[in-house]
């Protein structure tokens, strides 16, 4: 997989944007960027995915930067039920088959 | 919508049982794949099926591990003599079709503990 590079964690106040940072340096032209997240030991849940444009959809807004080294999850309003370890994820060459890294632990704080 | 079902949620086996651990997919998806998570780490990959095939199995442990999706019925994830390291949570995920541009969703996983 492209590698990709996420803060360890991330404090959030409820009911404010968060912006969650990933870079992909390495990614390839056909190497989309997804976003997942696991809350406590649930199963890990899709959040949105993207390659070049950027993307919104009820769960979360993905933008890009034009050379696709790095991108930004936006929660626009993040409430309790959001606190999760993000997973930031580059399949490589077109794969499916996803490589979770350590991920970024995020916490909505009341 | 039934998303990912899995079951058992939770299973307790004695080493050297055997564990089998299923997972019926999103209805119109016919690819799947296992995901292992040990307490405390990430997410490892396992095996890719679709339908009747293997796709890609190179997160399988080498030896009591196997997996299969018959052309009826659900996704099979077999450990044969578990031991104690098995224990772990296993997830499935499902998707639709294959290629870069697909999601895919987990199911909320089996719990495997050996004793």
């Amino acid at each position: 997989d492209a590698k990709t590079t996420q803060p360890t964690s991330m404090d959030c106040a409820e009911g404010r944007a968060a912006n969650l940072p990933c870079n992909h340096s390495t990614i390839s032209g056909n190497e989309y960027v997804y976003w997942y997240r696991q809350i406590h030991s649930q199963g890990p849940q899709y959040i949105i995915h993207g390659l070049k444009n950027n993307e919104t959809n009820e769960m979360a807004s993905l933008i890009i930067t034009e050379d696709r080294k790095s991108s930004t999850l936006i929660l626009p309003h993040a409430t309790l039920r959001d606190t999760a370890v993000y997973y930031c994820i580059a399949p490589q060459g077109g794969s499916e088959k996803l490589v979770f890294g350590k991920g970024m632990k995020l916490t909505v704080n009341p | 919508n039934a998303g990912v079902m899995q079951n058992p949620r939770h299973l307790v086996r004695r080493r050297g049982q055997e564990a089998r651990l299923r997972c019926s997919p999103m209805k119109g998806h016919s690819h799947v794949y296992w995901y292992r998570q040990l307490p405390e780490e990430g997410l490892k990959f396992m095996v890719y099926l679709q339908k009747e095939n293997i796709i890609d199995e190179s997160g399988m442990p080498k030896e009591r591990f196997s997996a299969e999706f018959p052309k009826e019925g659900p996704s099979i994830l077999r450990i044969q003599q578990v031991v104690r390291g098995d224990s772990a949570a296993y997830f499935c995920a499902s998707s639709p079709y294959r290629g870069p541009n697909t999601e895919a969703f987990f199911g909320q996983g089996t719990r495997l503990t050996v004793v």
